[in-house]
């Protein structure tokens, strides 16, 4: 049984530097979510495809935010010129019906 | 605006004992709702879910919740929790037929007494 993965488990890295992180999703589902978490917080959503179809963003998704799914497998979310407020742990769920799949999520740490 | 409110952020339950985890959320239509369980280092696992029907969900590991749409509440219960069920507790609301992004609440600490 091959779960939702999610690469890097871990990422340190200085603030303004680039981060891009990849999400596995189940195979055969269409749907692919990321949601970023805060410590003492629930999962906040970010933005969801269908496919390859970018649906919805959250407008916690700011213009240093970009996510793709190119062929409507894997999916990147990329932070450009990170801040010390983007650390967190970034979640990835994939869905086929209305049951969200979740991966074990990527710690991001700015220093 | 959806929103999710999990009013208690910790309880205290002894080994045996039994659980209610509240949840009330806010949506204008019929909603989605779904309780997720976090343990340390591991990814959200779905416990059950509600989309219509039986207002009493039945899910995994004992688990069952109670749809009340008069007080907006979605409680989770259990009638004896073991030790493992120590973890973190969210209920999720979402719509578009259970498609769009979930809107979790904040989350409850549920601690396990020997």
């Amino acid at each position: 049984d091959t779960g939702v993965s999610q690469n890097p488990r871990h990422k340190i890295t200085k603030r303004g530097q680039n981060v891009t992180f990849r999400c596995d999703p189940i195979s055969e589902h269409n749907r692919l979510y990321w949601y970023r978490q805060t410590l003492g917080q629930g999962p906040e959503f970010l933005t969801y495809f269908q496919n390859e179809a970018q649906l919805e963003k959250s407008r916690l998704l700011s213009d240093r935010f970009s996510a793709e799914r190119p062929k409507g497998s894997f999916s990147t979310l990329e932070i450009q010129r990170t801040e010390q407020g983007d650390s967190a742990m970034y979640l990835c769920a994939s869905a086929r019906g209305n049951e969200q799949f979740f991966g074990p999520g990527t710690r991001l740490t700015v220093l | 605006a959806q929103s999710v409110t999990q009013p208690d952020i910790h309880i205290t339950v002894s080994e045996g004992a039994s659980l209610e985890l509240r949840c009330n959320y806010s949506y204008g239509a019929t909603p989605y709702l779904f309780w997720y369980v976090q343990s340390p280092g591991q990814g959200l696992q779905l416990l059950l879910k509600y989309f219509s029907g039986d207002t009493l969900v039945q899910g995994i590991k004992g688990f069952e919740a109670e749809f009340k749409r008069s007080q907006s509440s979605f409680n989770l219960r259990k009638p004896s929790v073991h030790w493992s069920d120590a973890a973190e507790y969210f209920c999720a609301v979402g719509s578009g037929g259970g498609a769009d992004g979930l809107t979790f609440g904040k989350g409850t600490h549920l601690i396990i007494q020997p």
